[in-house]
């Protein structure tokens, strides 16, 4: 079945980065986008980026430019995340989805604490 | 871009009908036809339930319906039922490549 499975559970120091994987299977991964969504705890879905993984082309919201990297490993059909600079405020679960007909599959996300 | 309007909470008793509305500007939800609506129990993923504005992806129920006009989007759902009870999140495309969701309802079944 079509799945996006992600990396595990992270914990970062101030000012490190972190690296989030998406790796999906059920179906051909150079044809849909990928989207990253975060959500702080009691928050709401904070939309992050968008990857076409046949073009590599990406976009980034506006707030985490300069700090967000998307890429992606065609040979695995596994997307990545990369948010440098890390504060506190980073703290959250960390979604990526399918964007075909809405966000129709996700994965389970990754929660990555950003404490000293 | 700036996050799309829901009210915070709604609520609902058994088998009435419940609307949420999601309003954007003319920059997204009102340029484009591509708003979605996501479901997400505590602790879960999102689960999306209305893409297209109106269109319901295989398998939910035809309880939940979507609806736009003009900078603002709906998500009608009737004969309530207690596993409705969630947060709801709309989504609108804002163009070149950017989305933008809404800050969330919480629905409440009384």
């Amino acid at each position: 079945q079509v799945q996006l499975v992600q990396s595990g559970a992270e914990v970062k120091e101030p000012g490190a980065s972190v690296k989030v994987s998406c790796k999906a299977s059920g179906y051909t991964f150079t044809n849909h986008e990928i989207i990253w969504v975060r959500q702080a705890a009691g928050q709401g879905l904070e939309w992050m980026g968008w990857m076409n993984p046949n073009s590599g082309f990406t976009n980034n919201a506006q707030k985490f430019q300069g700090r967000v990297t998307m890429t992606r490993d065609t040979s695995i059909s596994t997307a990545y995340m990369e948010l440098t600079s890390l504060t506190p405020d980073d703290t959250a679960v960390y979604y990526c989805a399918r964007n075909r007909q809405g966000l129709q599959v996700w994965g389970q996300g990754t929660l990555v604490t950003v404490s000293s | 871009q700036s996050a799309l309007t829901q009210p915070r909470s709604v609520s609902g008793s058994p088998g009435q009908s419940v609307t949420i509305s999601c309003a954007g500007t003319s920059s997204d939800v009102g340029r484009y036809n591509y708003v979605s609506w996501y479901q997400q129990h505590p602790g879960k993923a999102p689960k999306l339930m209305i893409y297209d504005v109106t269109e319901r992806p295989s398998g939910v129920p035809n309880r939940f319906s979507g609806s736009k006009s003009a900078n603002t989007a709906s998500l009608t759902i009737s004969g309530l039922q207690a596993e409705d009870e969630a947060d709801y999140y709309c989504c609108s495309y804002g163009g070149t490549q950017n989305f933008v969701f809404g800050g969330g309802t919480k629905l409440t079944v009384l």
